[in-house]
């Protein structure tokens, strides 16, 4: 198994533009979640998903949008990159929500110029 | 609202030496209180999770426990090595299964 993989690893965008944070998993889990970590700050929840279909916001959803088409797959979109959105961003996997123990993918590294 | 806090932010021990890390949460309703490493430039990898109706729980060298009515969890490490050096990181579950994280304690073991 492959676990949860993301791409890019690093990025880097000027403002206003847009992007796709990819994220995949292979252990058939239905919860998914977006985080991103900003130093000194604990994780903050952006969006998240307990299955196909099913999508709902965190903490800190503005400027973000994410759709779950399949089990394996939950891209985040960043609309319109501002600066504020540097970060790290990791995704995550589980079989059930918060409950179940957390599958982190290596996270991609956003810079905003 | 929950808020979870670990102190100190870094740590610095000589190789060998058992230590103890801190996790302090606010609201005592908590599902379960997870404990997780993160390696530099890497995701975050489970070490341990505890139930709350559990006191601790044990995997090789490391022993977390958690006491609700206190609002703490601690990590222990026993006989510490260079590897276990990295990020530690607790995470508070609360009622709606949300997990609310700590900023970390950076730890470096001395060889």
């Amino acid at each position: 198994n492959a676990g949860v993989t993301q791409t890019p690893k690093f990025q880097v965008l000027k403002t206003g533009q847009s992007m796709t944070l990819q994220c995949a998993q292979d252990m058939n889990h239905e919860y998914m979640s977006w985080y991103r970590q900003d130093p000194g700050m604990g994780l903050r929840l952006i969006h998240y998903s307990v299955g196909a279909g099913i999508t709902d916001q965190g903490e800190v959803p503005n400027g973000y949008n994410v759709s779950r088409s399949t089990t394996e797959d939950f891209p985040l979109r960043l609309l319109s990159a501002a600066p504020s959105q540097t970060s790290v961003y990791f995704c995550a996997s589980s079989y059930g929500e918060g409950q179940e123990t957390q599958y982190f993918g290596p996270g991609t590294r956003l810079l905003v110029l | 609202k929950q808020e979870v806090t670990q102190i100190p932010a870094a740590l610095s021990v000589p190789e060998g030496e058992n230590l103890v890390l801190n996790c302090s949460f606010t609201d005592s309703a908590i599902y379960n209180l997870q404990w997780f490493r993160q390696d530099p430039g890497k995701g975050l990898t489970s070490l341990l999770l505890i139930q709350s109706s559990q006191r601790e729980q044990t995997s090789g060298r490391l022993n977390a426990s958690l006491d609700k009515s206190s609002g703490r969890s601690t990590l222990y490490i026993a006989a510490s090595q260079p590897g276990d050096s990295a990020t530690y990181l607790c995470a508070a579950v609360d009622s709606n299964y949300q997990l609310i994280w700590g900023a970390g304690t950076k730890l470096i073991i001395k060889p």
